[in-house]
């Protein structure tokens, strides 16, 4: 099956500086890669995503970037604000599947 | 993307007991996740459930332990049975709607 690492567990950046995470997956055929954010007590929120055709996707601040042969997909958040600050998870899955893997997760935390 | 409401979205049970938690989405989806959060940790698929068919289980977990119930398009049920205080988690449902996952807002469990 489908695995996903996700790095750094932790990260704590400057208000106004840049985020990144990034995550590695096994499964060659997984065709999407979702990223969520998690804030104390909620349920995971779909910030932004990626299809396997597309290696970029931008949303005001936040980027996603997709590398196919390396298996890898990177989260990156500019000009990072306290109300940023959340667990993020990564997943990969196959569109035909519906179901997904989910990386471990990382706690960034902006300071003010 | 759909909007899914969970409910209880708290409750404290005593072990040996059950407790079925309930998803409606505003809309109807084909497939729908139920999902486990340990406390601190990453999202655990438990099973798949579509409708006018058993749900399809993880390894690791069984339908005894957490039957499900999708009697229409929109609506889900997850029973927690015999609890045990390792059953204390957050239990979540997701749904698939027009390529995003939304998730509910969670069950957090303990059992004592």
């Amino acid at each position: 099956g489908e695995n996903v690492e996700q790095h750094p567990s932790t990260l704590s950046v400057q208000e106004g500086d840049s985020a990144v995470i990034k995550c590695t997956y096994s499964d060659s055929a997984s065709n999407y890669f979702p990223w969520y954010k998690q804030e104390l007590g909620k349920g995971p929120q779909l910030i932004i995503d990626i299809r396997s055709n597309v290696g970029e996707k931008k949303d005001q601040r936040i980027a996603v970037t997709l590398n196919k042969t390396a298996k890898h997909f990177s989260l990156h958040i500019t000009e990072t604000q306290p109300e940023d600050s959340a667990v993020y998870f990564c997943a990969a899955s196959r569109a035909d599947a519906g179901k997904s893997t989910f990386g471990d997760g990382t706690t960034l935390t902006v300071k003010p | 993307s759909a909007v899914i409401s969970q409910k209880p979205s708290r409750d404290i049970c005593q072990r040996g007991t059950s407790l079925t938690i309930q998803c409606q989405v505003d809309s109807q989806v084909t497939m729908m996740f139920w999902y486990r959060q340990q406390p601190g940790q990453s999202l655990t698929l438990i099973a798949t459930a579509n409708q006018g068919s058993e749900a399809t289980y993880e390894s690791g977990f069984v339908i005894d332990k957490f039957p499900i119930s999708r009697p229409n398009l929109t609506f889900s049920t997850l029973t927690v049975s015999n609890m045990s205080p390792e059953d204390s988690s957050i239990y979540l449902c997701s749904c698939d709607r027009d390529g995003g996952y939304t998730f509910g807002s969670g069950t957090r469990l303990t059992v004592v």
